[in-house]
């Protein structure tokens, strides 16, 4: 079964600095989709970046990169040059194939992002 | 282009009671998913749903819990006889395309609805 896993409960960045949030995931099918959503204290979720498992580059979204690992199945999200504003839970999913039974996201279980001024 | 819709934002049962949650998905999308999210946790999948049909319900637990989209108007999830352990933010997402949409087929999500049991 497809599992999402990450190891960071809580992370803390110094404004302007850069910081990495870890994503290890599980399948054993070879088609898959990554993403990353943020939860900021206001409770909605918010999409962040998509890598897809066929995809040969990193994705990449303005301050958001995806450093996608295939060999070690892990999705780590870079945030570079902190803002204060990027305080929130952050959360990596992974999306089944959608021929199976329309592709629901599973979600793992977040890593809160404190930046400090 | 208004986005996904979730009403009501807050809603407050006591033991006992039922709660009803609406999802007014975005124009034009006619998928729907809904997820729970337990205090301290990440979302976990409920049910796929598109027009009138349930696709996916393998995590809706087996009792009190159901949900539909009907032809014409919001989808419903409905939690009878309401628990303190119901007690979550439940979201909704929705999407243009299911089955034919690929990998990337982006679920929007909407603002949640926040049920308290007392």
């Amino acid at each position: 079964a497809q599992k999402i896993t990450q190891t960071q409960p809580g992370m803390f960045v110094q404004e302007k600095e850069a910081v990495t949030l870890d994503c290890t995931y599980d399948t054993s099918d070879p088609s898959y989709g990554l993403f990353w959503y943020k939860q900021p204290s206001s409770g909605e979720m918010i999409f962040l970046i998509y890598q897809g498992s066929y995809d040969q580059q990193n994705a990449t979204e303005g301050r958001y990169s995806l450093n996608f690992q295939k060999a070690r199945k892990s999705a780590n999200l870079v945030i570079s040059a902190s803002q204060l504003g990027d305080s929130a839970m952050y959360f990596c999913a992974m999306r089944e194939p959608v021929y199976n039974q329309g592709g629901k996201l599973i979600f793992g279980q977040g890593t809160e992002l404190s930046v400090k001024p | 282009n208004a986005g996904v819709m979730q009403n009501p934002r807050h809603l407050v049962r006591r033991r006992g009671q039922e709660a009803r949650l609406r999802c007014s998905p975005m124009k034009g999308h006619s998928h729907v998913y809904w997820y729970r999210q337990l205090p301290e946790e990440g979302l976990k999948f409920m049910v796929y749903l598109q027009k009138e049909n349930i696709i996916d319900e393998s995590g809706m637990p087996k009792e009190r819990f159901s949900a539909e989209f009907p032809k014409e108007g919001p989808s419903i999830l409905r939690i009878q006889q309401v628990v303190r352990g119901d007690s979550a933010a439940y979201f909704c997402a929705s999407s243009p395309t299911g089955l034919a949409g690929g990998l990337w087929n982006e679920q929007f999500f909407g603002p949640g609805t926040r049920l308290t049991v007392l």
